[in-house]
């Protein structure tokens, strides 16, 4: 069992609507969770960070983390076409020196 | 704009080759990690370098190896290059300290023939 699990997609949205976009995790030492996008070419760059259970939001995103159910989510309201890009959720643990370990990442298009 | 700055974006060498990846981390980060990226799967943790020295590996034969200097930059080897080497290299910054995620930079991109 992979320690991050993601569903690859691809999901195609039309403009406007919500995304939700899904992570699975086992191994339950503290830890703490990111959601980074990817465009074509580039490297990930952060959208959100949290340690806690519960709801986080910045703008059109709100990441949530059930730690019960080990189980990580990110919404997209209002979803645009710049949106478009691969979604990576990320697990980090600081008593292995902080690495992250990363879901396979789901691919996102958002329709004009 | 990143402040994690990686050189060259693209590379294409031979197998059995050596190669060398550079990487100028922001200012102050003195926690560096690199990833390697194969097409359509997330990034997989190679090492990370704080102040120096190595301070967590993941499974990566030692043919992949690491430097990180003391201006913020960085080097990772990799020796008797194989196909399945080809991928996307990136490396990650943090000042340790931080609440915040690791910075990336865009990465280089490797093709081994």
């Amino acid at each position: 069992q992979k320690e991050v699990e993601q569903d690859p997609g691809p999901l195609s949205v039309p403009e406007g609507a919500i995304v939700s976009l899904n992570c699975t995790y086992s191994n339950s030492a503290f830890q703490y969770f990111m959601w980074y996008r990817q465009y074509s070419r580039k490297g990930p760059e952060l959208l959100m960070y949290t340690y806690s259970s519960g709801n986080k939001e910045d703008g059109r995103f709100t990441a949530q983390v059930d730690k019960s159910s080990k189980y990580i989510s990110l919404f997209i309201r209002d979803s645009q076409p710049s949106d478009s890009a691969t979604y990576l959720c990320a697990r980090g643990e600081e008593t292995s020196g902080s690495r992250l370990t990363f879901g396979e990442g789901t691919q996102l298009t958002v329709n004009p | 704009e990143t402040g994690v700055t990686q050189s060259p974006t693209h590379l294409i060498k031979t197998r059995g080759q050596q190669v060398t990846l550079r990487c100028s981390s922001q200012s102050g980060h003195n926690t560096v990690s690199w990833y390697q990226q194969a097409l359509g799967q997330g990034p997989q943790f190679i090492f990370q370098y704080y102040r120096e020295e190595e301070n967590g590996r993941g499974n990566f034969p030692p043919r992949f190896s690491g430097l990180q200097f003391p201006n913020y930059s960085s080097e990772l080897n990799v020796n008797a290059l194989e196909l399945d080497d080809s991928a996307l290299y990136l490396c990650a910054s943090r000042l340790r300290q931080s609440n915040y995620g690791y910075t990336f930079g865009s990465g280089t991109r490797l093709t081994v023939v």
